[in-house]
């Protein structure tokens, strides 16, 4: 099944503690990104990747690192966790082209204390 | 960065109805896109446009690039698309901004 796979789905973490989300898509798609959304602000994209090797800031990158070594991976990395990126992640991937949608993950509710 | 804001945020209809749920972008775009997540979270990618009209199913998505706005449809609604809706712009560099969202909810 064609699908884009973000694990955890949940995650409470404490204060400075280095995490990684992951995100993995089997359909070869080249573009990639990650979105935070939060309650009253919407979604908000944080990095995408048009390529292998090839990463972009989106409109709240700070406090965020992302890589892109594969075409199926595209990891979300918190640094140095801290209360105000308490969110819901969303990872999507996009074939390239105008005539391709995006195709979701499933979420992941991350809790930073 | 494009400013993107939709409207109504919150909108209930008896089954049946036509719904329309509008959106409005500050600055030029590459295409626009309607999302939609149900309650529990996943997001579903509807349309993504950059001209003229696109029809599936009962959704009905319109652009009108020199007005900067876009609409979408529901005809025949149904209680099964209680959802929210999600307005996005894409420009040529793949930023995205996004609209808060209408929450659509269907009464039977």
């Amino acid at each position: 099944e064609a699908q884009v796979t973000q694990n955890p789905r949940y995650l409470i973490t404490v204060t400075g503690k280095k995490l990684t989300v992951t995100c993995s898509q089997n359909m070869n798609h080249e573009y990639m990104s990650w979105y935070r959304q939060d309650p009253g602000l919407g979604l908000r994209q944080i990095y995408y990747s048009m390529n292998v090797e090839v990463t972009d800031k989106g409109d709240v990158p700070e406090g965020y690192k992302v890589s892109r070594k594969e075409k199926r991976n595209f990891p979300l990395i918190l640094e140095s966790p801290s209360p105000n990126q308490t969110s819901l992640y969303f990872c999507a991937s996009k074939r390239d082209g105008q005539n391709y949608g995006y195709t979701f993950g499933s979420g992941t509710r991350l809790t930073v204390v | 960065k494009n400013e993107v804001e939709q409207s109504p945020q919150n909108l209930t209809a008896q089954e049946g109805e036509f719904i329309t749920i509008n959106c409005s972008y500050s600055v030029g775009i590459s295409a626009l896109h309607w999302l939609q997540q149900h309650p529990g979270g996943g997001i579903v990618s509807l349309f993504m446009l950059s001209s003229g009209k696109k029809k599936h199913g009962r959704l009905i998505a319109t652009i009108n690039i020199q007005e900067k706005h876009s609409s979408l449809h529901i005809t025949a609604s149904h209680p099964r698309d209680s959802a929210v809706y999600i307005c996005g712009s894409s420009n040529t560099g793949n930023q995205f901004y996004f609209g808060t969202g209408t929450s659509l909810t269907v009464i039977p």
